[in-house]
């Protein structure tokens, strides 16, 4: 079985320019949470969604943004990138919400230049 | 970001010793969780707890749900090379949301 598959792996973009990472679940799997993680440091949470709804949001601003469809993939969407939102970005997938374990993609590493 | 303190930082072992790490928090969680994570990959789940007192072993891994709910700990019994990387814990609070608040790390480095 496919495990959690994130695109694009790396990319690179402008401050103040807008990006949109993918996230496709394992099969079967109705949550997605996105993380992000700085160099060095361990993953903060920034959303969860089950069954298309928002569950759960982290302590990030605005910009930030995301969604699930309903084939269960999700977007994270970021406005007006700054310097700071460089990090690797990581999507898990889990069964249901609750306290279940996730299982992560290998995330996507965001510059912003 | 809110993390939890994780001890060691850092740390080199022989190969074939046995190494202990732990996590703490000031909140009380209902879950543990002990993930690795090697470079440039996603964290891999090692180990979930889901009860107080609870022991729980995946291998050479051990890991145990603090009787406080406050900390957990990792033992990794007879270290081979392959064990390097980043170990992490991630608690789940009782505050009723579904994230996961995650440690600082411990980098383990083995030597052959």
């Amino acid at each position: 079985d496919a495990g959690v598959t994130q695109s694009p792996t790396h990319l690179i973009k402008t401050r103040g320019q807008h990006v949109t990472l993918r996230c496709s679940p394992i099969s079967g799997h109705k949550s997605v949470s996105w993380y992000q993680q700085v160099l060095g440091q361990g993953p903060q949470f920034i959303f969860q969604y089950y069954e298309k709804e928002e569950r759960g949001r982290g302590n990030f601003p605005d910009r930030f943004s995301a969604r699930q469809f309903p084939n269960y993939s999700s977007e994270l969407n970021v406005n007006a990138l700054l310097l700071g939102d460089s990090a690797l970005y990581l999507c898990a997938s889990s069964r249901e919400a609750g306290n279940y374990g996730y299982t992560f993609g290998s995330g996507t590493r965001l510059t912003v230049v | 970001g809110q993390q939890l303190n994780q001890s060691p930082q850092s740390m080199f072992i022989q190969e074939g010793e046995d190494v202990s790490m732990n996590c703490t928090s000031s909140s009380i969680f209902n879950t543990w969780l002990w993930y690795k994570q090697d470079p440039g990959e996603g964290p891999v789940l090692l180990i979930a707890l889901y009860k107080a007192g609870e022991l729980t072993s995946n291998g050479r891994l051990t890991a145990q749900f603090g009787i406080t709910r406050k900390d957990s700990f990792l033992n990794i019994s007879a270290s081979i090379p392959s064990d390097v990387g980043i170990y992490f814990c991630a608690g789940q609070s009782t505050s009723g949301t579904y994230k996961y608040i995650f440690g600082t790390g411990t980098r383990l480095k083995v030597l052959a």
